[in-house]
């Protein structure tokens, strides 16, 4: 099976901008989750998404949003991008029934 | 608090010998899960050994295996006959039942010296 894919890989956007990420789980996967990662904070749960719905967040202001489609891909949506955003953002994907997640190569973002 | 400490940010270990990274986490679930992942300067985040916390036996895969004390809510991770390959960021994390959140520690780093 294919892994756990992410486009784009490299993002430059510039503070006051919005930026879409995309991820593609594993087939048959219905969770997805999705991680910032920051040198000082390590990995900080965005939120999860199962069949389409949000099952859970994390402490993340309003700007970062996301949303699951029938096929089980995900975005994440971050607007009015600040230096702060400046992060790896990884997706993770799991299959129903059980626990491990199986993680994406993340998408490194830069606000300049 | 869910949290989860990891007390060494960095870690170094001779080629071929054994060492042993520590992690301590927080929870008032009663059935969860743990795990230990690996992120090679790639960024690719690998699993490397799950625990099932009603499992009194501790994990093993190939060199790697886990000391699980559940009562002391401590979680570490033993790499016996260091490689090169192992060099890498290790992240401990565990998982609740409804397996919809991880929590994450900030990470060991570990430094194979040839």
């Amino acid at each position: 099976k294919a892994g756990v894919t992410q486009t784009p890989r490299y993002l430059i956007k510039t503070r006051g901008q919005q930026v879409t990420l995309s991820c593609s789980p594993i087939s048959g996967h219905r969770s997805v989750s999705w991680y910032q990662q920051t040198p000082g904070q390590g990995l900080q749960f965005l939120f999860e998404y199962f069949s389409e719905t949000q099952r859970n967040k994390g402490n993340f202001p309003g700007r970062f949003s996301g949303r699951q489609f029938s096929n089980s891909r995900s975005e994440m949506n971050v607007s009015t991008l600040e230096l702060g955003d400046s992060a790896l953002y990884l997706c993770a994907s799991r299959a129903t029934n059980t626990y491990e997640q199986y993680f994406g190569p993340g998408t490194r973002l830069t606000v300049t | 608090a869910q949290t989860v400490t990891q007390s060494q940010p960095e870690m170094s270990v001779q080629e071929a010998e054994t060492v042993t990274l520590s992690c301590t986490y927080d929870t008032s679930e009663s059935d969860y899960y743990l795990f230990w992942y690996k992120q090679p300067p790639s960024r690719q985040m690998i699993l490397v050994i799950r625990q099932e916390a009603y499992k009194q036996q501790n994990a093993t895969e190939n060199r790697f295996s886990v000391n699980f004390q559940k009562a002391a809510k401590s979680f570490s991770l033993k790499i016996s006959d260091s490689q090169l390959g192992d060099a890498a960021m290790y992240f401990c994390a565990w998982t609740a039942s409804t397996g919809n959140q991880f929590y994450f520690g900030t990470g060991t780093s570990l430094t194979v010296i040839p």
